[in-house]
């Protein structure tokens, strides 16, 4: 039972334009909710964050929307870069300071020059 | 400060071999986490530490057992490999704070 989707395998956007990552998520006791980004041959970094008590949280050209009645995330990248070309997996765990992630199967984004 | 350092980088085993993949972290971090990365299949969580003394199962161990030597060190061992556990294996570490990353050991079984 997948407890957190990420069903589209892949996205492709020009360069400048924006980037939408989905995320949804089942398990109703998620509250800690993250992306991480992963470039070939490295480990995933750590991208952003959100706790269930904010509907948004924005890093520079990076935000993410939580929707909790609909259990759903969205990843915002505004304007997208060549360089933003990587995997992303959004994760997400029960509020504690260690809880288990569980994480998506990550989205392959492209960003055309 | 490395941060998280896996060895070995690559590794390919025969059906039955057994081996050990090493994970160290220089961040004073409590908590140690192997996972694996299969395509399409996104990170899947094989054991963890919550602490030093600490190892809990996560969604996928079996054939696999770990080893937290100590606060920095937390090894996963595979006792008679099989061609499923070929995988990319990622060590990370956390201390109230999101997971930190190595850099995997990308393991073949033929």
């Amino acid at each position: 039972d997948q407890q957190v989707k990420q069903n589209s395998p892949s996205l492709s956007v020009q360069e400048g334009r924006i980037s939408i990552l989905n995320c949804d998520y089942t398990n109703s006791m998620f509250d800690y909710f993250l992306w991480y980004k992963k470039y070939p041959a490295e480990g995933p970094t750590f991208l952003i964050s959100i706790s269930s008590i904010k509907d948004k949280n924005e890093d520079g050209r990076f935000t993410v929307f939580l929707n909790k009645s609909a259990k759903h995330l969205s990843l915002h990248i505004v304007p997208s870069q060549p360089g933003d070309s990587a995997v992303y997996f959004c994760a997400a765990s029960p509020l504690g300071a260690n809880s288990k992630l569980t994480f998506g199967k990550g989205i392959t984004l492209s960003v055309r020059p | 400060n490395a941060g998280v350092t896996q060895t070995p980088k690559f590794q390919v085993l025969k059906t039955g071999q057994s081996m050990t993949l090493q994970c160290a972290q220089d961040m004073n971090h409590n908590s140690m986490y192997w996972y694996r990365q299969d395509p399409g299949m996104g990170l899947r969580l094989i054991y963890y530490s919550a602490s030093e003394g600490t190892t809990d199962k996560g969604e996928v161990p079996n054939g696999y057992n770990v080893s937290r030597l100590n606060k920095r060190e937390f090894s996963l061992r595979l006792e008679s490999a099989a061609p499923s556990q070929t995988s990319v294996y990622f060590c990370a570490s956390r201390e109230n704070s999101p997971l930190h990353f190595g850099n995997g050991t990308r393991l073949t079984v033929t």
